[in-house]
């Protein structure tokens, strides 16, 4: 089984920013996607994008585009989530997943244990 | 995009019911379905992959079935660990993978 180990839980406060990672095995990390998932409090998951780290190839859901940035030092095997002005409507719980394609499907196969995002004044 | 409708949004079962879930996608996905459970204050787990692939190490009695834009999720028998929501999610549009808005399995 893949660990990817994310960041401990932020508290901050509107305006500010903050940037949470997911570390993954070294030894293949920059050979499969990453992708980053939103859960809001007693919500649902929601895809936000995605990153391939040997390149830093990265794709946003419509909804998330120029709302947060993904990036991703392949040197140490980790990608990023950053927010440059938090709201509190960001507050969520956040996870990376790993994107790997069984018999020519996608799906993520490994996921963090997941970032808590708390923004409040 | 391509939107994910799962139903029932939540349900009550017993211990040993089987249960079923539903996943409609709003155009046709072949079999870029997949399915997670997620337990409370715990990451999803996949289940299923393709429709209807069990991942290693998923209990059989968990199966999926479907293909097009009607997927189905089924517990043969349902155990205490069960009790937890499930997620449906398209993998057919190219690095934009929906999910579903998740049914909750509740003990009755």
């Amino acid at each position: 089984e893949v660990h990817l180990v994310q960041s401990g839980a932020e508290v901050k406060k509107p305006g500010e920013s903050l940037k949470i990672s997911c570390k993954g095995p070294a030894y293949n990390f920059t050979n499969y996607w990453i992708g980053w998932v939103r859960q809001m409090p007693g919500k649902g998951l929601e895809w936000m994008g995605v990153i391939y780290p040997s390149d830093s190839d990265t794709r946003y859901s419509p909804s998330f585009q120029g709302q947060v940035t993904i990036s991703a030092d392949k040197s140490i095997s980790t990608t990023y989530l950053q927010w440059s002005s938090l709201k509190a409507s960001d507050s969520a719980k956040y996870y990376c997943a790993r994107r790997v394609v069984y018999v020519g499907y996608p799906t993520f196969d490994s996921w963090g244990q997941g970032t808590l995002v708390t923004v409040s004044s | 995009d391509i939107q994910m409708t799962q139903s029932p949004s939540s349900l009550s079962a017993s211990v040993g019911d089987r249960v079923t879930i539903t996943c409609r996608s709003s155009q046709s996905i072949g079999r870029y379905l997949n399915w997670y459970q997620q337990r409370p204050g715990k990451a999803p787990n996949l289940l299923i992959y393709a429709a209807s692939s069990l991942q290693s190490g998923v209990p059989s009695r968990f199966s999926g079935s479907g293909s097009g834009t009607d997927f189905t999720l089924t517990i043969s028998s349902l155990q205490p660990e069960d009790f937890a929501t499930y997620y449906c999610q398209q993998s057919f549009t190219t690095h934009t993978w929906t999910f579903g808005q998740g049914t909750k399995v509740e003990i009755k």
